[in-house]
Order: structure tokens, then C-alpha cells, then sequence
């Protein structure tokens, strides 16, 4: 993959937690918008942030994106028991002819 | 509320065709602004993207499967599929379908290619490739 995250990242219910994503000077670094998707077990994908730090409706305010130079953040505040899942970024790439990057992803366990 | 199904064979030869159809529902495929498109995720691994497709018929595949890719779409019966040629065991994955929106803080006239993200996707439909 091209964009990097931590593999697996935890805490205990109602702490702070940050995933990281980090890409480079053609993809993030180039000012590409960064999207969060959560996946819980056995299920699809599920769009969490759009355009590095919007929510789409139905999405709680616990979830938040942030972006700088060529990395890009998603926290969960307050975290909850139903947020374990697998959490991967993506992006666009320039390189070649362009695509559709993902992140690597992250597991987030609540203890 | 907008539903994507998709469906084919769970089970394909290697160096044979992987064809999957997505069937849209609770909306319509007409509208331009749109991608429709197809991700897909190896046994325990990561996503990867396979490509969109305009309604109009236009196409955007990753590079490093464009050559074994054809996505094609039939708006009459609201449906795109993914044709995936001379596949082998790495081929192996679910294989998600959705739709794709752009998004761009400046607005556009006609959005680019990475203005794109995947915000409504289907269940998907786990494809083996084995003999």
C-alpha cells in the first residue's frame, strides 16, 4: 500500500485514540483530500470522513480528520465499544496515470 | 435510500474470466456526476482499487490491472459489471462494488478524477480462484 498507518492501536472506553496515515509528496503531500472508511467485522467498508475532516451525515462527532504535509489523522474521542474495527485512509496518487491509494490500516481494539 | 447488490460466481479457474454484475436500486445510475466503481479486499488484507464508470461509459482503471480490467455499465437496467481476465489465486478477495462521489472544498464545473471517494458500497461477493 501506499499510504502507511500503525498497525493496531487501543484504549479504554471514553479515552482519545489517534490513527495516523502517511503518504508522500504525490498523493497527501500534493494536497490530494484524505477519506476515512470503518470497517467492522465481517462487514463493507463504511464511509466515516470525507475530504480530509468532514463527517457525512449519521456520523457521530466523536470522529474527527485532520491533514498536515504528508500525513493525515483520524481521532476517536470517547471512545466506545462499537468503534472496534479496522480503520483505513485513502487517497489519490499521481504517480503513473493516477489511482485510488488506501492505507495499510488499523486495528483499533477497546480494552 | 440507494442499495448496491452484487452478484456472479463464487468460484473461478484460474487463467479463466472473473465477471461480476452490481445492481443499483433505490436510485438511478443516469446521473453523470457519479462514479460507479469496484474495490476489492484479499483474505485478511487491506482494499484495493479495480476502477470506475461513468454512466456515459467512460472508464478509469488502476494501472497496475488495467490490462486484465473491463468495467462496463447498463443504465437501462441500472446495473455495471467488472470483467476480470486471466485471473490467478491472488485474484482472491471480496469484491466490493459502490458509488462514488466527488468533493471539492473550491467547487467545480466538472469534477476530476481525484475529487473521488467511495460513499455508498455494497456487501460484497467473495470470489475464490482456485481449480
Amino acid at each position: 500500500s501506499v499510504l502507511t498507518q500503525s498497525p493496531s492501536v487501543s484504549g479504554a472506553p471514553g479515552q482519545r485514540v489517534t490513527i495516523s496515515c502517511t503518504g508522500s509528496s504525490s498523493n497527501i503531500g500534493a494536497g490530494y483530500d484524505v477519506h476515512w472508511y470503518q470497517q467492522l467485522p465481517g462487514t463493507a467498508p463504511k464511509l466515516l470522513i470525507y475530504g480530509d475532516d468532514n463527517r457525512p451525515s449519521g456520523v457521530p462527532d466523536r470522529f474527527s480528520g485532520s491533514k498536515s504535509g504528508t500525513s493525515a489523522s483520524l481521532a476517536i474521542s470517547g471512545l466506545q465499544a462499537e468503534d472496534e474495527a479496522d480503520y483505513y485512509c485513502q487517497s489519490y496518487d499521481d504517480s503513473l496515470s493516477g489511482s485510488y491509494v488506501f492505507g495499510t490500516g488499523t486495528k483499533v481494539t477497546v480494552l | 435510500q440507494l442499495q448496491l447488490q452484487g452478484s456472479g460466481p463464487g468460484l473461478v479457474k484460474p487463467s479463466e474470466t472473473l465477471s461480476l454484475t452490481c445492481s443499483v436500486s433505490g436510485g438511478s445510475m443516469s446521473d453523470s456526476t457519479y462514479y460507479w466503481g469496484w474495490i476489492r479486499q484479499p483474505p485478511g488484507k487491506g482494499l484495493e482499487w479495480i476502477g470506475n464508470i461513468y454512466s456515459s461509459g467512460t472508464t478509469f482503471y488502476n494501472p497496475s490491472l488495467e490490462s486484465r480490467v473491463t468495467i462496463s455499465v447498463d443504465t437501462s437496467k441500472n446495473q455495471f459489471s467488472l470483467r476480470l481476465r486471466s485471473v490467478t489465486a491472488a485474484d482472491t478477495a471480496v469484491y466490493y462494488c459502490g458509488r462514488l462521489t466527488p468533493f471539492s472544498r473550491g467547487g467545480y464545473k466538472q469534477p476530476k478524477n481525484d475529487y473521488y471517494y467511495m460513499d455508498v458500497w455494497g456487501k460484497g461477493t467473495t470470489v475464490t480462484v482456485s481449480s
